[in-house]
């Protein structure tokens, strides 16, 4: 039993593309996140929807928009994709208060 | 601004040893720390918190330590053992639903 998955595990893509990232929990959490690591391996957070609600929006470039269609479900779209945007990315989910529960992570490339 | 600092990179202890890691953070409204560690292509697995009005967690061989006057906090293991080599990252929260990470420390356990 998976707790938080996201899909797909690796994603190789030409600049410019668009393409998505799906991420779902079975965990009854009410809030739900990305993350991004970068090549330096810092974790940073990018959004947080909690009961669909966004929440926190960080300086991240509007390319990037995140959907949540039900609390369960938390996907990230990104336009227009650049060679910058080629990390790992992470969902999570969490209660309120307690611990992230991550995904296994989405590793982006783009060329 | 990096709120939460791991400054040390690495860390190699022999098998048995104790390892301690280190976290600093700058922001006084932290009041909730964790500690994850990651495998390699997996996502970031809880380990243990520590809540501000305490200064010690236990969990079997894993300790956190909080000086809330230094800003610092720590994780030992005792004993290592080789399967806890892995990248530890320490986090922290206000208990908004924020959550900031630092940037890791890579921890080799050599038997």
């Amino acid at each position: 039993d998976t707790a938080v998955s996201q899909t797909p595990k690796y994603l190789v893509t030409q600049m410019g593309n668009d393409k998505s990232i799906k991420c779902e929990q079975n965990l009854g959490h009410d809030t739900m996140y990305w993350y991004k690591q970068d090549s330096k391996k810092f974790l940073k957070i990018m959004f947080s929807y909690n009961n669909k609600e966004l929440i926190i929006n960080e300086t991240v470039p509007n390319r990037f928009s995140p959907k949540s269609p039900d609390k369960a479900h938390l996907n990230l779209h990104i336009n227009s994709l650049e060679l910058g945007d080629s990390a790992v990315y992470f969902c999570a989910s969490s209660q309120a208060g307690s611990p992230l529960h991550f995904g296994n992570g989405t590793r982006l490339t783009v060329t | 601004d990096q709120q939460v600092k791991q400054n040390s990179p690495s860390l190699s202890v022999q098998e048995g040893r104790i390892s301690i890691l280190n976290c600093d953070y700058t922001n006084s409204m932290f009041d909730y720390f964790l500690w994850y560690k990651k495998y390699p292509a997996e996502g970031p697995t809880f380990l243990i918190s520590i809540s501000s009005i305490k200064d010690k967690n236990e969990d079997g061989r894993f300790t956190v330590f909080l000086n809330k006057s230094a800003k610092h906090l720590s994780l030992h293991i005792v004993p290592s053992q080789p399967g806890d080599s892995a990248v530890y990252f320490c986090a922290a929260s206000d208990r908004t639903y924020k959550y900031i990470f630092g940037t890791g420390t890579r921890l080799k356990v050599l038997a």
